[in-house]
């Protein structure tokens, strides 16, 4: 059984880009979250997606967007990169009945 | 939200017992306590959760305060593959079925040799 999966693992964009990434949940899991985690803090929540539709949002700007397809899998776009976007970002998916989240291995972004 | 405070790091002999403590006076009634490890920026592992009784995994136990305001994560017989940054998370209370995780920064467990 495939845990949450992630791609690409690393990527480096100019300041002013756009970027996508990708994440496949958990057999069986059907809400994916998106977490930054810049270096040295712990992860700070994004969004959260269930029924292709997001559900709750963190503290970030409209430049962080997502989508939730019927596969349950999903995208995280961030646009009109900046220097400060450069971090970790992890995707976790669970069940809607509350239990644990289980997190990919992240993709490390790189704005220059 | 409730919030976790955490040592910011703490060291642990090789073969003997971790104990991480986690501070969350706040933490309501229907809030459970997570906690996830996080080896080297991977991403964070899940290790136990428990809502008022002290709970055991394979991994590790968490042990509860009777009045929930704060826990203990024991690694009974730590190894050095458990060196990595230990999160203590209060998972707030839901009102449409989903949830987010508020980390804090954690505590750095570093296991000697």
């Amino acid at each position: 059984d495939a845990g949450v999966t992630q791609s690409p693992t690393h990527l480096i964009k100019t300041r002013g880009q756009q970027v996508t990434l990708r994440c496949s949940p958990k057999s069986g899991h059907d809400t994916v979250s998106w977490y930054q985690q810049a270096l040295g803090q712990g992860p700070q929540f994004i969004f959260q997606y269930y029924e292709e539709e997001e559900r709750q949002r963190g503290n970030f700007p409209d430049r962080f967007s997502g989508h939730q397809f019927p596969n349950y899998s999903s995208e995280l776009n961030v646009n009109a990169l900046l220097l400060g976007d450069s971090a970790l970002y992890l995707c976790a998916s669970s069940y809607r009945v509350p239990g644990e989240a289980f997190f990919g291995q992240g993709t490390r972004l790189t704005v220059v | 939200d409730a919030k976790t405070t955490q040592p910011p790091s703490m060291d642990c002999a090789e073969g003997r017992a971790a104990n991480l403590p986690c501070n969350h006076s706040t933490i309501s009634g229907n809030e459970y306590v997570y906690w996830y490890r996080q080896i080297h920026s991977q991403g964070p592992q899940y290790i136990i959760h428990g809502l008022k009784n002290n709970e055991t995994n394979e991994m590790a136990s968490l042990i509860i305060t009777e009045d929930r305001k704060s826990s203990t994560l024991i690694l009974p017989h730590a190894t050095l593959r458990d060196t990595a940054v230990y999160y203590c998370i209060v998972r707030p209370s839901t009102t449409s079925g989903t949830y987010k995780y508020i980390f804090g920064t954690g505590t750095r467990l570093k296991v000697l040799a």
